[in-house]
């Protein structure tokens, strides 16, 4: 079974600054993908960014980008340039690369607060 | 992007009574599903696996005959509180994937259920 643990319960940040959330995960699986969703007051889950754990490349979009560390099991996001609607729970999160299975195992999140 | 839509996004039932919720698939067929449930200020909690014209996979500790599944078209996937309590008062939420090698997970808006 997978884990992933997010140690962080809240964070805040001033707008314009960046901020990195911390993620790390626990699996006996070669391969695999990370994904970071935010859950903004709305409850709609959005997917931020993804991982595919056989790319040594770091995956980024825009302001946010990751630290993929596949030997110590880390998956940190970094939000660049912080903005008010980055305000949301954000939630590390684990697939296997298993066929048609596409079941998440979701981290405890973190809640990120964005101050003007 | 492809759109997952859960319905209701609100309801309110009286004890002992039965609630339905649907996820729709709406630009994509969709062989699984997943239930997920979130408690205030908590992570999602897979609970079940819902398949296409077969039997769901529940999670362990999940009760298959208080929470029934049922995923009869490619499009479409219900789930039923069964003689519903105020602790399955609780945020539902579903999602799919697209078939073949797309990960992203597609999540519906989710339903909060109370139970009074």
């Amino acid at each position: 079974a997978q884990t992933v643990t997010q140690s962080q319960p809240e964070m805040s940040v001033q707008e314009a600054e960046t901020v990195t959330l911390s993620c790390t995960y626990d699996t006996s699986e070669s391969n695999y993908y990370l994904f970071w969703y935010k859950q903004p007051p709305s409850r709609q889950m959005i997917l931020v960014i993804r991982q595919e754990a056989y790319k040594q490349q770091n995956a980024t979009e825009n302001r946010f980008s990751v630290n993929f560390q596949k030997a110590a099991k880390s998956f940190s996001l970094k939000i660049s340039d912080s903005q008010l609607g980055d305000t949301a729970m954000y939630f590390c999160a684990f697939m296997k690369h298993d066929g048609s299975a596409r079941q998440l195992t979701f981290g405890s999140g973190t809640q990120l607060t964005v101050l003007p | 992007g492809a759109v997952v839509s859960q319905h209701p996004s609100r309801v309110i039932c009286k004890s002992g009574t039965s609630v339905k919720i649907e996820c729709r698939s709406l630009d994509f067929q969709a062989t699984t599903m997943f239930w997920y449930r979130q408690f205030p200020k908590k992570s999602l909690m897979l609970m079940a696996t819902s398949n296409e014209g077969s039997k769901a996979t529940y999670e362990q500790g999940v009760e298959k005959d208080k929470f029934l599944i049922n995923h009869a078209s490619l499009t479409l996937s219900t789930l039923t509180v069964t003689s519903a309590h105020p602790e399955d008062s609780s945020f539902y939420i579903c999602s799919a994937s697209r078939p073949g090698m797309n990960t992203e997970a597609f999540f519906g808006q989710g339903t909060r259920l109370t139970v009074v």
